[in-house]
């Protein structure tokens, strides 16, 4: 069964602090993957996304992401957090077929420290 | 733009009670989901629309789930009767297309449910 894990449940880190996500998947196909942040009181919103091409995405906000095949990775990046990256953040991925559902990692809780 | 748009934002009810939610996806979006979040846990699918067709519905829990989309436009996903582990928020979301670069799904803000 297709899968997502999203190693780190919760990140504490000071502002200007680099960050890094994790993100794997599992399944045998080609895929989609997405990147989607929910701010405290809104809701969830599309950060990056990945369909083919260059590896590395750039996303809103000065994040980006890089699609490491090899590894079923799609790690999330930013190079100095700020107080208002504070969210929740979650990996996504859908096959490019049927009904293109997405399968959600748990998401990870980021909260910058000012 | 209007975005996704979903009623009640909070329900609160009791065991064995009827509660349904609406969404209002993106004008012109034939693709609308269903999601749920238990807490604690990830996002997890219910079922599509195309127009008001359902496309797949593997993810609705039981028959106590019943999920319509009258004309193509709003759904209403009813649950009846409520159990406990029916609390969550439930996220609706939108897409234009399948396929290629508007497969981007756009999310309601959710309602949370909790069942007492």
């Amino acid at each position: 069964a297709q899968s997502v894990s999203q190693h780190n449940h919760h990140v504490i880190l000071s502002e200007a602090a680099s960050l890094e996500l994790g993100c794997n998947y599992s399944y045998g196909g080609t895929v989609n993957l997405f990147w989607y942040v929910q701010y405290p009181g809104q809701h969830l919103q599309l950060l990056l996304k990945y369909f083919s091409g260059d590896p590395l995405v750039k996303g809103i906000k000065g994040f980006e992401a890089e699609f490491i095949k090899s590894k079923f990775s799609f790690n999330l990046r930013k190079p100095s957090v700020q107080w208002s990256d504070t969210a929740e953040y979650f990996c996504a991925v859908n096959a490019p077929s049927g009904t293109y559902k997405y399968i959600f990692g748990t998401g990870t809780r980021l909260k910058v420290l000012a | 733009e209007a975005g996704v748009t979903q009623f009640p934002s909070h329900s609160v009810i009791e065991k064995g009670q009827t509660v349904t939610l609406r969404c209002d996806p993106i004008s012109g979006h034939d693709n609308l989901y269903w999601y749920r979040r238990v807490m604690g846990k990830e996002i997890k699918f219910l079922l599509h629309f195309v127009k008001e067709s359902k496309q797949d519905e593997s993810g609705m829990p039981n028959n106590r789930f019943l999920a319509e989309r009258t004309g193509g436009t709003y759904s209403t996903l009813k649950v009846q009767p409520a159990e406990l582990e029916d609390s969550g928020v439930y996220f609706c979301a939108s897409s234009l297309r399948l396929a290629g670069v508007y497969n981007e799904q756009f999310f309601g803000p959710g309602t949370r449910l909790t069942v007492l």
